[in-house]
């Protein structure tokens, strides 16, 4: 069975700190998929970021950025110089590999999921 | 560009009432996925369909059933509504015959059972 924690359950933060979102996770399949979705209190859910089991390739995106580690099953999401905006509840997800007729990523499992709050 | 669309965006509804939620997917995905989010929790997997088939089970209630239609537009309908069933309800859609299309949520709908 899949399983992905995220043992902060919140974090706060003074506006321009950087901060690291931890993702631990647990499956048995060889090609599985992560992800990061972010929820403002506005309730929707904002996709972030996916990886695939097979690329280990640390990512940045602007202020974002991922460090995906197979050896310790963890996929941590740190924002740099955080913002007010970046204030909402951070999700990791893990969608296993490919079905047939093709891979499907929506058959997801959330971790707990992590309240940032940053302050002005 | 256009997104997953859900409706109503909100709900309310009395305990043994029934409710239809509605999600109309981005066109051409052909997978939708419906979840479900109490307060305080992460989104729980419930049902999805492919290609107008169901394709994954989750940990959807006996009492709830859902369906894709030709247009791929899908209905999560639930009945006999217990107050644990308040929640906000995702519906996702993906592309599943290309490769590297994750899921996009919609902005779900909020039910609330009184």
């Amino acid at each position: 069975a899949q399983k992905v924690t995220q043992a902060q359950t919140e974090i706060s933060v003074v506006e321009k700190e950087d901060v690291t979102l931890d993702c631990v996770y647990e499956t048995r399949d060889t090609t599985y998929y992560l992800f990061w979705y972010k929820q403002p209190p506005s309730g929707e859910l904002v996709f972030l970021i996916r990886r695939n089991s097979f690329d280990e390739q640390n990512e940045i995106s602007g202020r974002y950025s991922w460090n995906f580690q197979k050896s310790t099953s963890s996929f941590n999401f740190t924002i740099t110089a955080s913002q007010v905006v970046d204030s909402a509840v951070y999700f990791c997800a893990l969608s296993e590999g490919g079905n047939a007729g093709g891979t499907s990523y929506g058959k997801l499992t959330f971790g707990q999921g992590t309240i940032l709050t940053v302050h002005p | 560009a256009a997104g997953v669309i859900q409706s109503p965006r909100h709900l309310i509804k009395e305990k043994r009432e029934t409710a239809t939620l509605k999600c109309y997917p981005i066109p051409r995905h052909d997978t939708v996925y419906w979840y479900q989010q109490g307060p305080g929790q992460d989104p729980q997997f419930l049902i999805s369909f492919y290609e107008k088939m169901q394709s994954d089970k989750g940990s959807i209630p006996d009492r709830f059933s859902a369906q894709q239609f030709s247009d791929y537009h899908s209905e999560l309908n639930m009945s006999s509504l217990e107050l644990g069933d308040s929640a906000l309800y995702f519906c996702a859609s993906s592309w599943r015959g290309r490769l590297n299309t994750e899921a996009f949520f919609g902005q779900g709908t909020r039910l609330t059972v009184v």
